[in-house]
């Protein structure tokens, strides 16, 4: 069983859709989670960091984490054709320990 | 700010050669670099954390004499893949930070593929 699992996708919604991308894990030591956005050809971005349970929000993103059923989610409102990227999960044990990702959900925000 | 490079961003080589891909941050010092491989749809997966001045800390699994990492100055991290093979064929992709523990950001990535 992998670490983190994430649907791969791709996922396709029409502008202004709500989107909703989804991480589970397996491993209860994990305390930091982070969503990163990545484009075509480009490095990953970070977009989210948060280390508790609850939401998190920063514009039109919104991270979740619910430890205890070891599951994360960013939302991300009134999409658009920019936010078109592969979003991925990633999770850390301590600050200083090693990035685990997840596979990473392809996205088409479409016109 | 914060812009990290990759060079080169696609190299093709026949089996048996050397490859070497640079990782630059263009705008700080990162004092930790990372090299992670992705092969398709897979996850990114760490190869080895390198500090600057130091010898790399290498993940399980993944060979230190065939990958060689050298981080010797505070904006430069060099990957050499050694005698390449097919099966090394991959996306490279670094990590750079000012400190360990802190905000790691990516480079564009480098598409390697061995013939």
């Amino acid at each position: 069983q992998k670490e983190v699992e994430q649907d791969p996708g791709p996922l396709s919604v029409p502008e202004g859709a709500i989107v909703s991308l989804n991480c589970t894990y397996s491993n209860s030591a994990f305390q930091y989670f982070m969503w990163y956005r990545q484009y075509s050809r480009k490095g990953p971005e970070l977009l989210m960091y948060t280390y508790s349970s609850g939401n998190k929000e920063d514009g039109r993103f919104t991270a979740q984490v619910d430890k205890s059923s070891k599951y994360i989610s960013l939302f991300i409102r009134d999409s658009q054709p920019s936010d078109s990227a592969t979003y991925l999960c990633a999770m850390q044990i301590g600050t200083a320990s090693k990035l685990t990702f997840g596979t990473g959900t392809r996205l088409q925000v479409t016109l | 700010g914060a812009v990290v490079s990759q060079h080169p961003s696609r190299v093709i080589c026949k089996s048996g050669t050397s490859v070497k891909i640079e990782c630059r941050s263009l705008d700080f010092q990162a004092t930790t670099m990372f090299w992670y491989r992705q092969f398709p749809k897979q996850s990114l997966m760490l190869m080895a954390t390198s500090n600057e001045g130091s010898k790399a800390t290498y993940e399980q699994g993944v060979e230190k004499d065939k990958f060689l990492i050298n981080h010797a100055s505070l904006t430069l991290s060099t990957l050499t893949v050694t005698s390449a093979h097919p099966e090394d064929s991959s996306f490279y992709i670094c990590s750079a930070s000012v400190r360990a523990g802190e905000t790691q950001y990516f480079g564009p990535g480098t598409r390697l593929l061995v013939l």
